[in-house]
């Protein structure tokens, strides 16, 4: 298996730039996290969604984050408008079935940088 | 909001030595315990979940413990090795929430 892919790896925009970053989990996963890594506040999860459904959004900063999953092979997570201090690095992880194997799976990240 | 704290945040140890750190979280409805190596520029890799109070577990030079009664757990690792400099992170899954909190990581650099 190919692992959580995530794409892009990197991205670099401006100030008021609408961002979408993408996130294909493990085949047969069916649930996915949405976190973001920053030196003030570490490893905070935003978003997760289990059975495409999601459960939790109350880590999402404000109204300028959104995510979404359409189908169980896919998620994004868009910024609109982008800021300065929304620049991190972007995970996104996914978890097999079963209630008992919570261990999540996490792709290579996005480090998005705002300019 | 569920409080897990990781000591120290940072570490630097000679080749050779051994180590550990500590990952203290809420005892109260506690439900497993997870250890994850973090390498510069790569994502979260898992080591280890706990689930049971006294659980011992261990891969390689790498072992933890977990003691949920009082909230803790620890992390060793025996002979460092430079391949062993990476972030060590451990979350908490807590009663019946399905996602995982977690610390802020121990830093570990290990010098040759």
């Amino acid at each position: 298996d190919a692992g959580v892919i995530q794409s892009p790896r990197h991205e670099v925009t401006e100030m008021g730039q609408e961002v979408t970053l993408r996130c294909k989990p493990i085949s047969g996963h069916n649930s996915l996290f949405w976190y973001r890594q920053t030196m003030m506040r570490g490893l905070e999860l935003l978003i997760y969604f289990n059975n495409n459904v999601p459960i939790d959004d109350s880590g999402m900063p404000e109204d300028r984050f959104s995510a979404k999953m359409p189908n169980a092979s896919f998620s994004t997570l868009k910024i609109q408008p982008s800021e300065p201090r929304d620049s991190a690095v972007y995970f996104c992880a996914s978890r097999p079935t079963g209630f008992s194997t919570d261990t999540q799976y996490f792709g290579p990240g996005t480090r998005l940088t705002v300019l | 909001i569920l409080n897990v704290e990781q000591s120290p945040q940072s570490l630097h140890v000679q080749e050779g030595d051994s180590t550990n750190f500590t990952c203290s979280f809420p005892s109260s409805n506690f439900y497993a315990l997870h250890w994850y190596r973090w390498e510069t520029a790569k994502s979260p890799e898992a080591l280890f979940v706990m689930t049971l109070n006294g659980d011992e577990k261990k891969k390689g030079r790498i072992s933890a413990t977990l003691n949920t009664k009082e909230g803790y757990s620890y992390l060793y690792i025996k002979g460092s090795q430079p391949e062993d400099s990476a972030t060590y992170l451990c979350a908490l899954r807590s009663g019946s929430a399905r996602q995982l909190t977690f610390g802020s990581g121990t830093q570990l650099t290990v010098l040759p």
